[in-house]
Order: C-alpha cells, then sequence, then structure tokens
C-alpha cells in the first residue's frame, strides 16, 4: 500500500541532544513538508521541498534542519537550538506544490518528541 | 503574512445535533481543503473546493466555499460519536497551504 511511514512514532530526548526524525513515502509524490502541531495552534509548517535536493523554510524554521537527497525521503533534525521542541511532527507529502489539486496532502501517523 | 482563521475553537454537541465550523482567510484563496483528525491519530483529506460559492456534499457533510474565495465552513447534520475529532481547514495562497487552527468536536452520547 502507498503511504508515509514516520518514525520513531515516540521519542524522549534529553535537552542539548539533537534528534532525527525520519520520513519516507512511497506515493511518487514530488512534495514534502514537515508540520509541528502543538495543542490548540493548529499545524505550522516547519519546511518543505518540491523537488530533490532543495527545500525552504516555512514559518518556524529555527532550530531545525532538514534534507532531501532521495525523492522518497526526507528526515527532520531537531537539534538543541530549537527552544521549545516538545511536540507532534507531522510528515505529509503532495504530488506537486501549488494549486489545481496536486497540492492535497497524505499525512503521516507523526512523531511525538518529549524532551527531558 | 497570510492567515486563516477558523471558529470556533472547541465545540461541543449532543448527539444528533448539527454542527458548523467556519473559515476565514485574510486574502482571496486559489482553493480550500478540509481535513479531520481523530483523536490520536493524523489528519486526513475530506474534500477540496476550487470554484467561488461552490458547495460539496458527503453524506452527512456539506462543505462550502465563499464567493469571495475568503471564507469556507464545513457543516455537519445529525452528529454521530463516529464524527468527534478535530477539523481543519486550509487554504492555498501564493505557494503554500495555510491550516485553520481546527475546531474541537465533542459528541455527547
Amino acid at each position: 500500500d502507498g503511504g508515509i511511514t514516520q518514525s520513531p512514532k515516540y521519542l524522549f530526548r534529553k535537552e542539548g541532544q539533537n534528534v532525527t526524525l525520519s520520513c519516507e513515502q512511497n506515493l511518487n509524490h514530488d512534495a514534502m513538508y514537515w508540520y509541528r502541531q502543538d495543542p490548540g495552534q493548529g499545524l505550522r509548517l516547519i519546511y518543505y521541498s518540491q523537488i530533490v535536493n532543495d527545500f525552504q523554510k516555512g514559518d518556524i524554521a529555527e532550530g531545525y534542519s532538514v534534507s532531501r537527497e532521495k525523492k522518497e525521503s526526507f528526515p527532520l533534525t531537531v537539534t538543541s537550538a530549537q527552544k521549545n521542541p516538545t511536540a507532534f511532527y507531522l510528515c505529509a507529502s503532495s504530488a506537486r506544490t501549488g494549486s489545481g489539486g496536486a497540492n492535497v496532502l497524505t499525512f503521516g501517523a507523526g512523531s511525538r518528541l518529549t524532551v527531558l | 503574512g497570510q492567515q486563516v482563521m477558523q471558529i470556533p475553537q472547541y465545540q461541543h454537541v449532543q448527539e444528533g445535533e448539527d454542527f458548523t465550523t467556519y473559515c476565514n482567510s485574510s486574502t482571496t484563496l486559489s482553493n480550500i481543503q478540509w481535513y479531520k483528525q481523530r483523536p490520536g491519530g493524523h489528519p486526513v483529506f475530506l474534500i477540496q473546493l476550487v470554484k467561488s460559492g461552490e458547495v460539496k456534499k458527503q453524506k452527512r457533510l456539506t462543505f462550502q466555499f465563499g464567493e469571495a474565495k475568503k471564507n469556507s465552513s464545513l457543516h455537519i447534520t445529525a452528529t454521530q460519536t463516529t464524527d468527534v475529532g478535530t477539523y481543519f481547514c486550509a487554504g492555498t495562497g501564493a505557494n503554500n497551504l495555510f491550516f485553520g487552527t481546527g475546531t474541537r468536536l465533542t459528541v455527547i452520547p
């Protein structure tokens, strides 16, 4: 079945440590996204990538980094510079960005990060 | 920057009552999408509206896109316990989607 796989589902980290969240899709989608979800704040865009080896900052990119070396993979690193990293992280993909229907998002199941 | 406001933030209804959530954008949207997130789950795409004044129905759910393409609504008729979750609108502006803050629906049996 086609879909998006995120791992790990739950992750605990000590302050000062970097952590990398994995996101893999087999939908052959060009675009991939990372969102952060906090209670009562909806979904906020961290980074997105429209094509391999290219990515752009979203609304809250500070303290995060990404790479897009393969079409299927878009890992997110939460660095020690992120002041409040405890959150639910959602990876998504779409056929393309922009309007016209190609930007419908398919989400992964999410990764819940807790900083101790 | 572009913002999409969604109200109400929370809604509790008795099973069988109707429910409506509203979405308003500060700018004209190319299209609007609606997603549902069950408790503990991830957002799942419900529908996309593209045309000014468009109305679409999915069983008990009715989606509307405003004439000016700046607002949208989702109406659920005769809610059921399976409708529980958070409903998000997401508008497409210049490039990316902008999500509303969501409306969390609780259905009391």
